[in-house]
């Protein structure tokens, strides 16, 4: 199996800009989830999907963000319009099906905004 | 609501002693509790995780984390560190019944030669 993919690994754009950062799930893994990783907040969950249907976004720091999962095998969080404090590592992780399953991360994306 | 404290942000240790990374976590309940490893530039790979059971788990290369419900503690061990943990780690706390981890702020090994 080849993990969870993201892409793009390393993003660098300018203020006002619009940012799709996209992921692929491991096959067969029924829910998803975004992070943020920064020096000063850590790891922040920003929203998790169950079945391809959003359960808790709590985590969005603002409109600016969202997330769409159109089917089982693809995913996308959107920044529009990005800002410099939107620069960090965004992690998207997958899980087989319980709560007690593993969470796998995937190497994330590099994101940098001018 | 869930948290987890990792009091160590650094630790440097020589390669071949013994290793202690404390983790500290408040949840209501009995919770699930995890340990992640990152390596420079990678995403987090699961070392071990604890649910229920046996309090001493064993996980991948040589990592044991003990459960400790008195001291809402999940301290991740190693009795002999190699040059290549070198990395961060991160204790998590999910809750039973939900699917959302929390994560600590990290801490970040140096191994000595």
């Amino acid at each position: 199996d080849a993990g969870v993919i993201q892409s793009p690994r390393h993003e660098v754009t300018e203020m006002g800009q619009e940012v799709t950062l996209r992921c692929k799930p491991i096959s067969g893994h029924n829910s998803l989830f975004w992070y943020r990783q920064t020096m000063m907040r850590g790891l922040e969950l920003l929203i998790y999907f169950n079945n391809n249907v959003p359960i808790d976004d709590s985590g969005m720091p603002e409109d600016r963000f969202s997330a769409k999962m159109p089917n089982a095998s693809f995913s996308t969080l959107k920044i529009q319009p990005s800002e410099p404090r939107d620069s960090a590592v965004y992690f998207c992780a997958s899980r087989p099906t319980e709560p007690t399953d593993t969470q796998y991360f995937g190497p994330g994306t590099r994101l940098t905004v001018l | 609501a869930q948290s987890v404290t990792q009091p160590d942000i650094h630790i440097t240790v020589s390669e071949g002693a013994s290793l202690e990374l404390r983790c500290n976590y408040s949840y209501g309940a009995t919770p699930y509790l995890f340990w992640y490893v990152q390596s420079p530039g990678q995403g987090l790979q699961l070392l071990l995780k604890y649910f229920s059971g046996d309090t001493l788990v064993q996980g991948i290369k040589g990592f044991e984390a003990e459960f400790k419900r008195s001291q809402s503690s999940f301290n991740l061990r190693k009795p002999s560190v190699h040059w290549s943990d070198a990395a961060e780690y991160f204790c998590a706390v999910g809750a039973r019944a939900g699917n959302m981890l929390t994560f600590g702020g990290g801490t970040r090994l140096m191994v000595k030669p």
